[in-house]
Formats: structure tokens, C-alpha cells, sequence
């Protein structure tokens, strides 16, 4: 079974530039999280999916932060302008019915 | 809030050491608790889990125990290798919550040969 694929690895970009994060979940799977890991601290959720609809997005910094589930499967999370604190590893994630979370690799993105 | 706590690392080991890592936890309700790894240039992967109290999760050598009465899920094995050197999140999931997980600040173990 193929894992959640992320790309992305790692991005370095200027502040106040954009950037896009893509995810493909585990196929089948409905849920779909994205989690902002800053360095030395745990995952924190930005947003979950299920399926296109969008079921927690109340830590996502909306005023620069979106993302899209189009069609229930792949996922894009894009940061415009991005600002020095979004130097972080953001990890997606995927679940099915019952099942737990798996997650990708990551994206590192630094912000210079 | 919902909250994970663990011990700060790093926790650095002999190979063959007995390893302990403290979690606690803050929660409304009845969580699921996990005990995630994160090794070098990886993603999380999933190392145990226990859905209710008293119940054990145990995976690789490594065991923990859902204990209600300390909210507490601490990680422990017997007998640690060189390839155990990890990032260990302890994280919460509460039944109500899409699957969302709560995680600790993740503790970083180096054991030596």
C-alpha cells in the first residue's frame, strides 16, 4: 500500500514571497489533515478534511493561509506572503473509516 | 484545553538501558492515547496505541499502560538499541474530535553503542 505523498521535500523562499505544499492520502482515505511542525514542537493541526468539505480549521491562520481538497482526494496548502515564523515542517496526513492517521514525510519550509 | 506533556530530552542512553519516557495528559472526556516515533529524515509513524483505561499498547519492545486515575501514558522498554535513537511524541485523540490528534512536545532519545 502506498503511503501519503508529500512534495515538495523542502522549500527555502523570502519572506513575504508564496509557496504551495501538495499531499496525496493514502487512496480511499477521507480524512485528510495538514499539521505545522516548528522545530522542537510537536504537530499542531492547521486543517482536516473530509472528504472536499474542511471539519477544523480554527488554528489556520486565515488572513495567509488556504487550502483545498478538490475532488476529495489530493490536498494543496499554500502560505501568501509567508513571514519568518512559518519556518516549520508541514506534514500532511491521511485516515480511513476506523483507521489511524498515517503520515507523509513533510515539506520543510524555511523562510529567510 | 486538551493537553500532552512529556519529559524534555534528550534522554541520551547506553545501548541495552532500560528507557522511560513521562507522559501526561489534560482532557475532557475519555481520549485515545498513541505513542508516536519520528527517526531521522522521516515522517511520524504510528507506535502504540491504548483506546481505554488500564489497557496496554505494545509494539517493537516498547509498552505503555492507559492509567485514568494519573492521566498518564508513559513509554517504557527494557532494553534500548542504537537504532531506537528517535523523536517520541506522546498524543491525545478525545472521541469527539474528527480524528484530531493532541500532541506532546516530543522527546529526543540518543542511545549509544
Amino acid at each position: 500500500e502506498a503511503g501519503v505523498a508529500q512534495s515538495p521535500r523542502y522549500k527555502i523562499i523570502e519572506k513575504r514571497q508564496s509557496v504551495a505544499f501538495w499531499c496525496n492520502p493514502i487512496s480511499g482515505h477521507a480524512t485528510l489533515y495538514w499539521y505545522q511542525q516548528i522545530l522542537g514542537q510537536g504537530p499542531k493541526l492547521l486543517i482536516q478534511f473530509q472528504n472536499n468539505g474542511v471539519v477544523d480549521d480554527s488554528q489556520l491562520p486565515k488572513d495567509r493561509f488556504s487550502a483545498e481538497r478538490l475532488k476529495g482526494v489530493d490536498s494543496t496548502l499554500k502560505i501568501q506572503p509567508a513571514k519568518l515564523e512559518d519556518s516549520a515542517v508541514y506534514l500532511c496526513a491521511s485516515s480511513g473509516q476506523g483507521s489511524e492517521a498515517f503520515f507523509g514525510q513533510g515539506t520543510r519550509l524555511t523562510v529567510v | 484545553g486538551d493537553s500532552v506533556t512529556q519529559m524534555e530530552g534528550p534522554v541520551t542512553l547506553s545501548e541495552e538501558a532500560f528507557l522511560t519516557i513521562n507522559c501526561t495528559y489534560t482532557a475532557t472526556g475519555y481520549p485515545s492515547l498513541f505513542w508516536y516515533v519520528q527517526y531521522p529524515g522521516e515522517g511520524l509513524q504510528l507506535l502504540l496505541k491504548a483506546t481505554k483505561a488500564d489497557d496496554k499498547g505494545s509494539n517493537k519492545g516498547f509498552e505503555a499502560t492507559y492509567r485514568k486515575e494519573t492521566t498518564s501514558f508513559h513509554l517504557e522498554k527494557g532494553s534500548v538499541q542504537v537504532s531506537d535513537s528517535a523523536v517520541y511524541f506522546c498524543a491525545l485523540r478525545l472521541t469527539d474530535s474528527w480524528g484530531k490528534l493532541q500532541f506532546g512536545a516530543g522527546t529526543q532519545v540518543v542511545v549509544t553503542p
